[in-house]
C-alpha cells in the first residue's frame, strides 16, 4: 500500500498563501486521484481537490477560486497552493490517494499536518 | 451537493455488544460510492467499508455495512476495546466530488 506524507509550515498569516507538498512511496502514481482533504472543528471533514496522474484536477466548488493542486512525477509528489487563507482555513489537512477503478474511496491517507491560519 | 446525515452524533455501549450507525443522504447515492472509515484520536481515517458492503483489506469480519439509495447502515457485531472511535460515512458524486458525514462518536459506556 502507497505511503504519503505531508510536509509544509504549520503556521500562515492571514491573507498569505498556504502551501503544502505530499511526497507518495511505496507504490505508483499512476491511476490514482490525488487527492487533499482537510478536517476542522467546524466543517468536519472537507473535500479540496485531486490531480489525477494525467494532470486533470477539479476542485471543491467553494474552494475552487482559491486552490491549485499539483503533481511532480519526477519527485513523485503533488502539493497543495491555496491563496487568500483566513481563520476558516485553520485546519488539520490530509493528502490522500483516491481510488479511480469505479469505487471512489481513499485508502491511503497521510498522517495529516495541522496548518494554523493566525498573525 | 449530497449533504450524509448520520445518526446518532455519539452512541455509549459496552465491549461486546453491537453497534448500529446510520447514515442519510440528501439524494439518492450509487451505492458503489458509499464508503465507511474508522478515525481514531490523531490519526488519519483508515477506510474500512467500500461499495456500501465490500470490507477493505485487512477489516475484520465483525464491521458489515449495508443499504442502499439515501440510507445506509454500518454495523460492528461485537464491539472490541480498539473499535472505540469516530466513524464517518463518505459519498461520490457530482460537484462537490466528494462529501462526508459528520461522523458517529462510539464511546465506551
Amino acid at each position: 500500500q502507497v505511503q504519503l506524507q505531508e510536509s509544509g509550515p504549520g503556521q500562515v498569516k492571514p491573507s498569505e498563501t498556504l502551501s503544502l507538498t505530499c511526497t507518495i512511496s511505496g507504490g505508483s502514481i499512476r491511476s490514482s486521484y490525488w487527492t487533499w482533504i482537510r478536517q476542522s472543528p467546524g466543517k468536519g471533514l472537507e473535500w479540496i481537490g485531486y490531480v489525477h496522474y494525467t494532470g486533470s484536477t477539479n476542485y471543491n466548488p467553494s474552494l475552487k477560486s482559491r486552490v491549485t493542486i499539483s503533481l511532480d512525477t519526477s519527485k513523485i509528489q503533488f502539493s497543495l497552493r491555496m491563496t487568500s487563507v483566513t481563520a476558516a482555513d485553520t485546519a488539520v489537512y490530509y493528502c490522500a490517494r483516491g481510488d479511480s477503478f469505479g469505487y471512489y474511496y481513499f485508502d491511503s491517507w497521510g498522517q495529516g499536518t495541522l496548518v494554523t491560519v493566525s498573525s | 451537493e449530497i449533504v450524509l446525515t448520520q445518526s446518532p452524533d455519539t452512541v455509549s455501549l459496552s465491549p461486546g455488544e453491537r453497534a448500529t450507525l446510520s447514515c442519510r443522504a440528501s439524494q439518492s447515492v450509487d451505492r458503489y460510492y458509499l464508503a465507511w472509515y474508522q478515525q481514531k484520536p490523531g490519526q488519519a481515517p483508515r477506510l474500512l467499508i467500500y461499495s456500501a458492503s465490500s470490507r477493505a483489506n485487512g477489516v475484520p469480519d465483525r464491521f458489515s455495512g449495508s443499504g442502499s439509495g439515501t440510507e445506509f447502515i454500518f454495523t460492528i457485531s461485537r464491539l472490541e476495546p480498539e473499535d472505540f472511535a469516530v466513524y464517518y460515512c463518505q459519498q461520490y458524486s457530482s460537484s462537490p466530488l466528494w462529501t462526508f458525514g459528520q461522523g458517529t462518536r462510539v464511546e465506551i459506556k
